[in-house]
């Protein structure tokens, strides 16, 4: 029982370029959530998925594309990476979406750095 | 302002003390809040929920203060391996939705 795994785990990247980063679960969780975390600034959502076949958009999610792929998959597209972006990017999972269930916890990724030059 | 203020540290304690932090948020409708531990350069785990007044887990007890819209962790008997970011984490879409706002963190460092 891996958890959630993501893929790469660092990647460097030129203005301009594209690229997808993966993650998985195998915990056969519903939600699923991309955050990008800053120095100084805390972990900040990005896109999420409630569900398999819905995704919303976060606090910051100008830049970036999601797609979720199936129960396992959620991986988030940079069209055209900016040194803004430059940051570490964790995935994580929950059992349900909605609070005061008791299947709320969220669990991460090993994340994945990423440099825009 | 953010949601939810921290004070970054470090916090520098010997093994053996008892160290506390606090983190204070901004958004009333937040119902849940938790505390997340980050090693360096690792994902966050969740550490302890706390859902109405407080929780307390071994040596690691949290307590929630509505009036005053703040939240703290006390650690008592410190270790060494206690040396981590503290992520203080607010929920401010209450109960409809597990969007998470994540404090800037609280740098622990443990010394022997």
């Amino acid at each position: 029982n891996a958890g959630v795994t993501q893929t790469p785990k660092f990647q460097v990247l030129k203005t301009g370029q594209s690229m997808t980063l993966q993650c998985a679960q195998d915990m056969n969780h519903n939600s699923m959530y991309w955050y990008r975390q800053d120095p100084g600034m805390g972990l900040r959502l990005i896109y999420y998925s409630a569900s398999e076949g819905t995704t919303d958009k976060g606090e910051v999610p100008n830049g970036y594309n999601v797609s979720r792929l199936n129960k396992r998959e959620f991986s988030l597209r940079l069209e055209s990476a900016a040194p803004s972006q430059t940051s570490v990017y964790f995935c994580a999972s929950s059992e349900s979406f909605w609070r005061g269930l008791g299947t709320d916890t969220q669990y991460f990724g090993p994340g994945t750095r990423l440099t825009v030059l | 302002r953010k949601e939810v203020e921290q004070d970054p540290g470090p916090f520098n304690v010997p093994e053996g003390a008892t160290v506390a932090f606090n983190c204070t948020y901004s958004n009333s409708a937040s119902q849940s809040f938790f505390w997340y531990r980050q090693d360096c350069r690792k994902e966050p785990k969740l550490l302890m929920s706390v859902y109405s007044s407080g929780n307390e887990d071994g040596r690691f007890t949290a307590q929630l203060n509505r009036a005053s819209q703040y939240i703290s962790l006390l650690i008592r008997d410190s270790k060494l391996s206690d040396s981590a970011t503290y992520l203080c984490v607010g929920t401010p879409h209450g109960n409809a939705g597990n969007m998470l706002t994540f404090g800037g963190g609280t740098r622990l460092m443990v010394k022997p």
